[in-house]
């Protein structure tokens, strides 16, 4: 298996602008996780899923932030508009229940000028 | 608050010593995970360890739980530069928070050649 996979891997954009970070987490895992790590604030949880339905989101920052999963293959997590505060790094993770261990992408590392 | 709390913050040693970092957690747990993270790369899960466990080994890493003093520590024996990295524990969440992780602030490890 690849892993999880996101894309871009690097993010630079203006202030304003919308931004889409994409993930395919690991065939067979019904669990996907999305995280910002910051030297701040260190690694926060957004958002996850189970079986393609949000289960909380109590750590989506704001209402810019959004997240889907339309199917079990993909994901998405959407700032629009950006500032330049969302810069940090995005994880996604998946695992086969939320338990138990995350396999955790490379991360999109994202800049917003 | 975090659920997880790792102590110390950083560390430094020489190559062929031993780190040991310790973690606390408030709430009961089934499981405690610990992962590692190497600059700019995503987390990579090292060990999970059972409530029902006291100790458990992994090559050179030995992570121990104490369900009584709701803690955790993850030794490395016979450091390499190579295990240079910020190591984070991760409990789980689960009940009407759902079934997530909550991870700590990390614990910086640096091995000096």
């Amino acid at each position: 298996d690849a892993g999880v996979i996101q894309s871009p891997r690097h993010e630079v954009t203006e202030m304003g602008q919308e931004v889409t970070l994409r993930c395919k987490p690991i065939s067979g895992h019904n669990s996907l996780f999305w995280y910002r790590q910051t030297m701040m604030r260190g690694l926060e949880l957004l958002i996850y899923f189970n079986n393609n339905v949000p289960i909380d989101d109590s750590g989506m920052p704001e209402d810019r932030f959004s997240a889907k999963m339309p199917n079990a293959s993909f994901s998405t997590l959407k700032i629009q508009p950006s500032e330049p505060r969302d810069s940090a790094v995005y994880f996604c993770a998946s695992s086969l229940t939320g338990l138990e261990t995350q396999y955790f992408g490379p991360g999109t590392r994202l800049l917003v000028l | 608050s975090q659920q997880g709390e790792e102590d110390p913050q950083a560390l430094s040693i020489q190559e062929g010593e031993n780190a040991t970092m310790n973690c606390s957690y408030k709430t009961s747990i089934n499981n405690l995970q610990w992962y590692r993270q190497n600059s700019g790369r995503g987390l990579v899960h090292l060990i999970l360890i059972r409530s029902n466990e006291r100790e458990k080994h992994s090559g050179r890493l030995r992570v121990t739980l104490d369900t009584s003093k709701k803690s955790s520590s993850l030794l490395i024996t016979a450091s390499r530069a190579a295990d240079t990295a910020s190591y984070f524990c991760a409990t789980p969440l689960g009940g009407a928070a759902g079934n997530k992780l909550t991870f700590g602030g990390g614990t910086r490890v640096l091995v000096k050649p």
